[in-house]
């Protein structure tokens, strides 16, 4: 079954303990990315990756790193949570780099920082 | 730079009844225009999409969407809904020459009454 696979699913940490969120999917996509979704603002990409070592920002960046290091695989890392990470997050995965193309997601993880 | 504005943060229907959602963009040329849906503890869903052509786009789940080009507009619709299309809806933006992809609006929360 073709799918986004984030883990975990829920995750409670303290303020500045180093987390990795893992993404992996199985569709050969090349194109790869992450939002948040915080109420009221939709989802805001994090990073974005349109191939294997290569990454680029989003539109909210700080406190957060990312690698490709694998086509499938693309984990989100907080290196120090703080309480204004606090969200849910999103991958996606697109075909290609074209921005007509459909994005698959992940089920989401939701992350609390304390 | 592309933005989204979805002006209805809550809507309530009733079972049976219409449903139109609105979206707006702002964006210099035609955009790639996107609805996605998300059920609650799930990730999004494509609905349906527009690149270009007909101006009536046909989705899944019985929903259509409108793209009007001078009114910016993208609005989602239903003839009837059902308790099961309660979910959040998220209109998005795709650009030519954007890497980010996709653009999000702040979605709209569907709630379906019996």
């Amino acid at each position: 079954e073709a799918q986004v696979t984030q883990n975990p699913r829920y995750l409670i940490t303290v303020t500045g303990k180093k987390l990795t969120v893992t993404c992996s999917q199985n569709m050969n996509h090349e194109y790869m990315s992450w939002y948040r979704q915080d109420p009221g603002l939709g989802l805001r990409q994090i990073y974005y990756s349109m191939n294997v070592e290569v990454t680029d920002k989003g539109d909210v960046p700080e406190g957060y790193k990312v690698s490709r290091k694998e086509k499938r695989n693309f984990p989100l890392i907080l290196e120090s949570p703080s309480p204004n990470q606090t969200s849910l997050y999103f991958c996606a995965s697109s075909k290609t780099t074209f921005q007509g193309t459909e994005a698959f997601f992940g089920q989401g993880t939701r992350l609390t920082v304390v | 730079a592309q933005s989204v504005t979805q002006p209805d943060i809550h809507i309530t229907v009733s079972e049976g009844a219409s449903l139109e959602l609105r979206c707006n963009y702002s964006y210099g040329a035609t955009p790639y225009l996107f609805w996605y849906v998300q059920s609650p503890g799930q990730g999004l869903q494509l609905l349906l999409k527009y690149f270009s052509g007909d101006t009536l786009v046909q989705g899944i789940k019985g929903f259509e969407a409108e793209f009007k080009r001078s009114q910016s507009s993208f609005n989602l619709r239903k003839p009837s809904v059902h308790w099961s299309d309660a979910a959040e809806y998220f209109c998005a933006v795709g650009v030519i020459g954007s890497a980010r992809q996709l653009t999000f609006g702040s979605g709209t929360q569907l709630t379906v009454l019996p």
